[in-house]
């Protein structure tokens, strides 16, 4: 399957933590990065592979993943967290990449 | 430091050819792929295809049939056409450098670490 399928709204209290969750076949064999948008704006790299995060990114931004779910997990969210969030990973099955469909995370 | 810098027509009408150019700043043009992701208004992201510095390329099935992605290594710059466009394929349209990074001990992780800023194309009669 080349689908990766994501919750299409999320909402957090200011402080608490809040994971967002990626599902698909691919993700048995291939690891998801994980990407934050906010309106306006070219997307940015924050949790890649097993957990990794790129230069810049806060350590409050952590990713798992586990059988055919990729999570990305906020510890302590920040208004500035506020943003779409979108998974991909290299289908399992063809030469390409597939992206989830997006969760928009809300900061209350 | 890596910047990607694109540009290209924004207005279109239905049947012409898209066409947008991304130059690559800093940092090693060989050693990656180079892709095309799009985003349709208040909708999601869609991987349109990539190039590495060989020429070698892959699409997503759904576009392959009016897709063209071309890389001119001497410029550090790709290109990407799309013909015969419609109004489904009005989007911001975005330039991105992908990794592919082996995850030990049998698996891989692609992803998207450097992005370019988007180019509005609208396609409209």
């Amino acid at each position: 399957s080349s689908e990766l399928t994501q919750d299409p709204a999320v909402s957090v209290a200011l402080g608490q933590t809040v994971r967002i969750t990626c599902q698909g076949d691919s993700l048995r064999k291939y690891y998801a990065s994980w990407n934050q948008q906010k309106p306006g704006q070219a997307p940015v790299l924050v949790i890649y592979g097993k957990n990794n995060r790129p230069s810049g990114i806060p350590d409050r931004f952590s990713g798992s993943s586990s059988g055919n779910t990729a999570s990305l997990t906020i510890t302590g969210a920040q208004a500035e967290d506020e943003a779409d969030y979108y998974c991909n990973s290299r289908d399992s099955g063809a030469n390409k990449v597939v992206f989830g469909g997006g969760t928009k995370l809300t900061v209350l | 430091q890596v910047q990607l810098q694109q540009w290209g027509a924004g207005l279109l009408k239905p049947s012409e050819t898209l066409s947008l150019t991304c130059a690559v700043y800093g940092g090693s043009f060989s050693d990656y792929y180079w892709s095309w992701i799009r985003q349709p208004p208040g909708k999601g992201l869609e991987w349109i295809g990539e190039i590495n510095h060989s020429g070698s390329s892959n699409y997503s099935p759904s576009l392959k049939s009016r897709v063209t992605i071309s890389v001119d290594t001497s410029k550090n710059q790709f290109s990407l056409k799309l013909s015969s466009v419609t109004a489904a394929d009005t989007g911001v349209y975005y330039c991105a450098r992908g990794q592919w990074l082996r995850v030990p001990p049998t698996s891989f992780v692609k992803y998207f670490d450097y992005w370019g800023q988007g180019t509005l194309v609208t396609v409209s009669s």
